[in-house]
Formats: C-alpha cells, sequence, structure tokens
C-alpha cells in the first residue's frame, strides 16, 4: 500500500509564483519527512526536511508545512524560477524512509 | 562532497539475460540501497545492506539479488532478465538507517529487450 501520496502529480507555475506541492501519509509513527528534488538525468538529492516536532521549516524560498493532526504536509516554492522545473518527492521515515510517487514541477519563464 | 557512483549509466539487455549494475560509495556509509524508478512513479527498494557481506529484501525483491562485498560496493544482479525489469535504477547511501540524508547516484537506465 502507498505509505506516502502527493498531489498533484504535475504542476505548471508561472515565474515568480509560489508552487505548492502537497504530501499526506498513514503512518502516525513517520516522524522525519524529507522532499528531494530530482532533475532529468539526475538522482535524487535532498533539498529540506522537517521533523514531526515542528509545523514548519524554511530554507530560502522553499517552506515546508507540516500538519500531524491531518497527517499532511505540504512544500512551498515562494518565487519560483525555471531552475526549479524538477521532480519533488516527498519522503517519510521512521526507520527506513518511504517515497510518494513525486510532483514534476515546470515553472515556465 | 558525498559520492555514489554507478556503473553502467545505460544497458540494453536481452531478455533470459544475466545483468548486473554496479555501484561504489566514498562516503564511507554503512547503509546501501538499489531502488527502482518507473516513469509516473517514485522509488521503490529492492534490496538494501548495512553492513559488508550481507543484503537484506527490499519491497521489490523478486527477480533481483544483491551482493555486498565491501563496504564500498553494493551490485545489483538480474539472473534472468525480463522486460517487466526495464527501468532507471539507483543506488544510494547513508551513513544511518535511511535518515537523516541518503545520497543517490546518477541512476543506470536498463532496457531490457
Amino acid at each position: 500500500q502507498q505509505q506516502v501520496r502527493q498531489s498533484p502529480q504535475s504542476l505548471t507555475v508561472w515565474e515568480g509564483e509560489t508552487a505548492i506541492l502537497n504530501c499526506s501519509y498513514e503512518n502516525s509513527a513517520f516522524d522525519y519527512f524529507p522532499w528531494y528534488q530530482q532533475f532529468p538525468g539526475e538522482g535524487p538529492a535532498l533539498l529540506i526536511s522537517i521533523l514531526s516536532v515542528s509545523n514548519k521549516k524554511e530554507d530560502g524560498r522553499f517552506t515546508i508545512f507540516f500538519n500531524k493532526r491531518e497527517k499532511k504536509l505540504s512544500l512551498h516554492i515562494a518565487d519560483s524560477q525555471p531552475g526549479d522545473s524538477a521532480t519533488y518527492f516527498c519522503a517519510a521515515s521512521p526507520n527506513r524512509i518511504f517515497f510518494g510517487d513525486g510532483t514534476q514541477l515546470v515553472v515556465k519563464p | 562532497e558525498a559520492a555514489v557512483t554507478q556503473s553502467p549509466r545505460s544497458k540494453v539487455a536481452v531478455t533470459g539475460g544475466k545483468v548486473t549494475l554496479s555501484c561504489h560509495q566514498t562516503n564511507n556509509h554503512d547503509y546501501m540501497y538499489w531502488y527502482r524508478q518507473d516513469t509516473g512513479h517514485g522509488l521503490r527498494l529492492i534490496h538494501y545492506s548495512y553492513v559488508a557481506d550481507s543484503t537484506e529484501k527490499g519491497d521489490i525483491p523478486d527477480g533481483y539479488k544483491a551482493s555486498r562485498p565491501s563496504q564500498e560496493n553494493f551490485s545489483l544482479i538480474l539472473e534472468l532478465a525480463s522486460l517487466s525489469q526495464t527501468a532507471v535504477y539507483f543506488c544510494a547511501s547513508s551513513d544511518t538507517g535511511q535518515g537523516p540524508e541518503v545520497f543517490f547516484g546518477k541512476g543506470t537506465r536498463l532496457t531490457v529487450v
């Protein structure tokens, strides 16, 4: 069964807009939520992460909002740039990591 | 900078043939992983290892074997390649069990014909 679900499957925004990528999970034992960014032809790389004790994590233009009660989180990419065009994976872990199916983001100039 | 190197980067294999995908890491990490990525899907764990000479099954181990002869090297073996094993394969390493960061290689695109 899918442990981590992401939506939308694909997203297109204009340069300068805020892209919002959604993620949900089922397992209450998950306590660590990394987001990975993958460019074509490359392996995923850690972008930003949050622990379940926090409800928000910021790193530059990237912000994770976390709602433990609803088991949902979202990645907000402010002032989106064409270089942000990539696939973003939400993941969750208590000790082993589970990946969602990814959101393919396209930022149009 | 952590480094995970995969070889080959792409391969075409014949159905029923044997395929070996290799991975080398210079991170001094204990954990190594093999993932499979299909179009429109996330990363599915095939096998992993937390110590040399030992491997563990992941979520989709059927049709795959793994070998960890040393801390630095981890291989994925397809004894009888099938069309359904056409995918991109990623090797990864981490210094603990899946946290806080997993370092991925660039992937191997395998096409079985």
